[in-house]
């Protein structure tokens, strides 16, 4: 059975701090997507990873891949209190994504 | 809109009743995606379908649960029998198939009685 263990599970700073959030699994995954969801709505795609190494940035967000592909990171540079949000690592294995537990960011003005 | 719609939004039920969860893909989109969330944690894995077949329900508990995607219309998962452990959002998901993104629904959250 394919496992994604996201760390940590909740995290709390204040604006404009920088964070880190952390997938890790023990399998390889073909592709890893980050999402992240507001209460009361589904799941909204923010990066598609699928080479080892592979960094992608969006704005304030940089996205890695690790080079075994067996593990991913999420850091925010600058954070604002419209980060908050539940951020999910899914991993594309065996025709279904595989979810991590999520991570509960919260920003403080 | 032509998102991933999922009705009702918010679904009541008492124990033993059963429940429909309905979901129509993304416009163009023949694979569809169950997945159940319970609070505070990720979505897991429940059923796969494509169009009239069911491809992988390897998430899907044995009994109670069943799911369908008919050539027209939209896909139904349905709970049999409903006890309080069924409780939790239930999203679903399209794509176009292979790897491609899977766009979610924003759920049906069924709370039972």
């Amino acid at each position: 059975t394919q496992l994604l263990e996201q760390s940590p599970q909740f995290l709390s700073i204040q604006e404009g701090e920088n964070l880190t959030v952390y997938c890790n699994s023990s399998s390889v995954f073909s592709s890893l997507q980050w999402y992240r969801q507001e209460p009361g709505e589904g799941p909204v795609l923010l990066v598609t990873v699928v080479t080892g190494g592979e960094v992608k940035k969006l704005k304030r967000l940089t996205f890695q891949f690790g080079d075994a592909r067996k593990d991913s990171s999420l850091h925010i540079t600058a954070a604002q209190p419209g980060d908050t949000g539940l951020y999910l690592c899914a991993g594309w294995g065996a025709q279904k994504l595989v979810f991590g537990q999520g991570t509960r960011l919260t920003i403080n003005p | 809109n032509a998102g991933v719609m999922q009705n009702p939004r918010h679904l009541v039920r008492r124990r033993g009743q059963e429940a429909r969860l309905r979901c129509s893909p993304m416009k163009g989109h023949s694979h569809v995606y169950w997945y159940r969330q319970l609070p505070e944690e990720g979505l897991k894995f429940m059923v796969y379908l494509q169009k009239e077949n069911i491809i992988d329900e390897s998430g899907m508990p044995k009994e109670r649960f069943s799911a369908e995607f008919p050539k027209e219309g939209p896909s139904i998962l349905r709970i049999q029998q409903v006890v309080r452990g069924d409780s939790a959002a239930y999203f679903c998901a399209s794509s176009g198939g292979g790897n491609q993104p899977q766009h979610f629904g924003d759920g049906t959250r069924l709370s039972i009685l």
